[in-house]
């Protein structure tokens, strides 16, 4: 049981736009800023988005990223084959003196 | 272009230490903007954080793990290293270091990450 909760799986069709949540608490999101991980299969976790918004460089704007209260979001747009990969968020906590990470959700390209 | 690369053992038995290491290149340890982290990923399933390690010596562990956990650096090789006492099945995992920048602690990310390495704990 993850202490950050994402939905476990999510789907769309080329070119459209989805989005991926990211549920936390006040000791987690409520409080610290959230980035965002893109695992393509058989391969290492990538920075997709950091602190909530920000893109790394070489990171397409398709890709946006935000933050409201205890919850985060990243969003999709103009989806593409490419883009079917596992996502990850994750913060700090407080309460654990450490970092999280969401569950992870899959995302398919129909 | 940072790179970090893990190395150690792929099988260890059951009860033994688990023990890798993440050598650093093409960038210094040192830097004060990052701590230096472990994250184990078991097949098929999400990321865990295990620890992470300042290059003064801080550490920061997974409180589920912290009892097995021994996270240390060693700015002189440009590495740091994972030990993880007690291992059982459980522990078989792909695992990863990373590069973690903050500012604060409640201001950082995972900004680079080593390939993984699958270790295996198996009699």
């Amino acid at each position: 049981q993850s202490v950050l909760t994402q939905p476990p799986s999510a789907s769309g069709t080329p070119g459209q736009r989805v989005t991926i949540s990211c549920s936390g608490s006040s000791s987690n999101i409520g409080s610290s800023a959230v980035s965002w991980y893109q695992q393509l299969p058989g391969t290492a976790p990538k920075l997709l988005m950091y602190s909530n918004n920000q893109r790394p460089s070489g990171v397409p704007d398709r890709f946006s990223g935000s933050k409201s209260g205890t919850s985060a979001s990243l969003a999709i747009s103009g989806l593409q084959s490419e883009d079917e990969a596992d996502y990850y968020c994750a913060t700090w906590d407080d309460s654990l003196n450490g970092w999280v990470f969401g569950g992870g959700t899959k995302l398919t390209v129909l | 272009q940072l790179q970090l690369q893990e190395s150690g053992p792929g099988l260890v038995k059951p009860s033994e230490t688990l023990s890798l290491t993440c050598t650093v290149s093409d960038g210094s340890i040192s830097g004060s903007a990052y701590y230096w982290g472990w994250i184990r990923q078991p097949p098929g399933k999400g990321l865990e954080w295990i620890g992470s390690v300042y290059y003064r010596g801080n550490t920061l562990y997974n409180p589920s793990l912290k009892s097995r956990v021994t996270i240390s650096v060693d700015t002189f090789n440009n590495q740091f290293s994972l030990r993880l006492s007690s291992v059982t099945a459980a522990d078989t995992a792909v695992f990863y270091c990373a590069r973690l920048w903050f500012r604060e602690l409640s201001w950082s990310y995972f900004h680079s990450w080593g390939q993984g390495i699958l270790v295996t704990v198996s009699s």
